[in-house]
């Protein structure tokens, strides 16, 4: 069965350091990857998706990840984190042709300390 | 980017009642999602709404509890029926395009 894995529950980083989100899939092709950003309260927003092509996406706000089919990776990284980014980070996959059926890994909380 | 809102946002419902969630999305799309995300927890995709057919459920979901409407390809309904507690969750709609999500609805059944 398909299925999305976010190893790190929680993340806590400082403001204007680096960020990376780890990011694994377990598919038996190459699956169409999302990253979304919950902030509390908040829907979810889409903050890049891969489907092909470049394995580097660069996404909104500043986030950019990278598709390693060798390590069936998606991580999401962000060069300078800054306070407003503190929120919940849900990796995704989907079944290409089946857009719209996600299947979402549990999640990483993002605190940033000022 | 498809614009998609939801009525109620939130919502407090005592048990046994039905609580019916609007979706609106501002362009016509073919296919539209429900998903739930209950308290602490990642979403999970409740069915399928396609225009003038039967919602396609997923495993461990059931037409009795969450029926669903798809009246045109701009709106849909997913009611929470004879709810208990468990069924304390946000509930979101998502449109293949994107795909995009809605903003919720914060159910909560006391």
């Amino acid at each position: 069965a398909q299925s999305v894995t976010q190893p790190d529950i929680h993340i806590t980083v400082s403001e204007g350091a680096s960020l990376e989100l780890r990011c694994n899939y377990s598919y038996g092709a190459t699956p169409y990857l999302f990253w979304y950003v919950q902030s509390p309260g908040q829907g979810l927003q889409l903050l890049l998706k891969y489907f092909s092509g470049d394995t580097l996406v660069q996404g909104i706000k500043g986030f950019e990840a990278e598709f390693k089919r060798s390590q069936s990776s998606f991580n999401l990284r962000k060069p300078s984190v800054h306070w407003s980014d503190a929120a919940e980070y849900f990796c995704a996959v989907v079944q290409p042709g089946n857009t719209g059926k996600l299947i979402f890994g549990q999640g990483t909380t993002l605190q940033v300390k000022p | 980017s498809a614009v998609i809102s939801q009525k109620p946002s939130r919502d407090i419902c005592q048990r046994g009642t039905s609580l019916t969630i609007q979706c609106q999305v501002d362009s016509q799309v073919t296919m539209m999602f429900w998903y739930r995300q209950q308290p602490g927890q990642s979403l999970t995709l409740i069915a399928t709404a396609n225009q003038g057919s039967e919602a396609t459920y997923e495993s461990g979901f059931v037409i009795d509890k969450f029926p669903i409407s798809r009246p045109n390809l701009t709106f849909s309904t997913l009611t929470v029926s004879n709810m208990s507690p468990e069924d304390s969750s946000i509930y979101l709609c998502s449109v293949e395009t994107g795909p995009f999500f809605g903003p919720g609805t914060r159910l909560t059944v006391l």
